[in-house]
């Protein structure tokens, strides 16, 4: 059983680039979030994903959007980059069972560096 | 979202117990409290995870009184390999799960 994937673990841009990071659910699971973290400090939430709508949101800028696929897969997608958006990016998963006892399956993340 | 405070950094040296406790003052009818472990370059991993009394998994435990206003993870016998991250999180169902800056563990040998 395949966990969290995803893809690519590594990747640089230049200032102004868009970028698409792309992250497949552990099987079984129907909900997907993604963090950014920052060296040293802990993930930032940006948004969650859930029957192809984005539910929750973070404190991020536009510039950051996402989708869901039907087979649960999701991207994430950030326009007109900047060097602050250097950061390791997460995906976590998650079966959604609307009792407060969801545990975050994550994988092991996309480096992401902007010149 | 119940806020919770964590110590920022512990020391401790191998085969000790260590203790990390969590303040929730704010927590709600409805949250669990949930434990996860991060090494460098790597997603979070999960824990424990529980909503009152006392947890035991093979990894941990984790105790939290009646009034669920704190909780603390319990590492039995540490080793080096325990050197990570630690972050407690507490939320409600269908809630965004906030990560705030975790417990930075050192073991030393």
């Amino acid at each position: 059983d395949a966990g969290v994937t995803q893809s690519p673990t590594h990747l640089i841009k230049t200032r102004g680039q868009q970028v698409t990071l792309r992250c497949s659910p552990k099987s079984g699971h129907d909900t997907v979030s993604w963090y950014q973290q920052a060296l040293g400090q802990g993930p930032q939430f940006i948004f969650q994903y859930y029957e192809e709508e984005e539910r929750q949101r973070g404190n991020f800028p536009d510039r950051f959007s996402g989708h869901q696929f039907p087979n649960y897969s999701s991207e994430l997608n950030v326009n007109a980059l900047l060097l602050g958006d250097s950061a390791l990016y997460l995906c976590a998963s998650s079966y959604r069972q609307g009792r407060g006892d969801e545990k975050l399956f994550f994988g092991s993340g996309t480096q992401l560096s902007v010149l | 979202l119940a806020k919770t405070t964590q110590p920022i950094s512990m020391d401790s040296y191998e085969g000790q117990e260590v203790n990390i406790t969590c303040s929730h003052n704010n927590i709600a009818t409805n949250d669990y409290i949930t434990w996860y472990q991060q090494f460098p370059s790597q997603g979070p991993r999960f824990i424990i995870q529980g909503y009152k009394t006392k947890v035991t998994n093979e990894v941990a435990s984790l105790f939290i009184p009646a009034d669920r206003k704190s909780s603390t993870l319990s590492l039995p016998r540490v080793s080096l390999s325990d050197t990570a991250v630690y972050y407690c999180l507490v939320g409600e169902r269908d809630d965004k799960i906030i990560f705030g800056k975790g417990t930075r563990l050192h073991i030393l040998p």
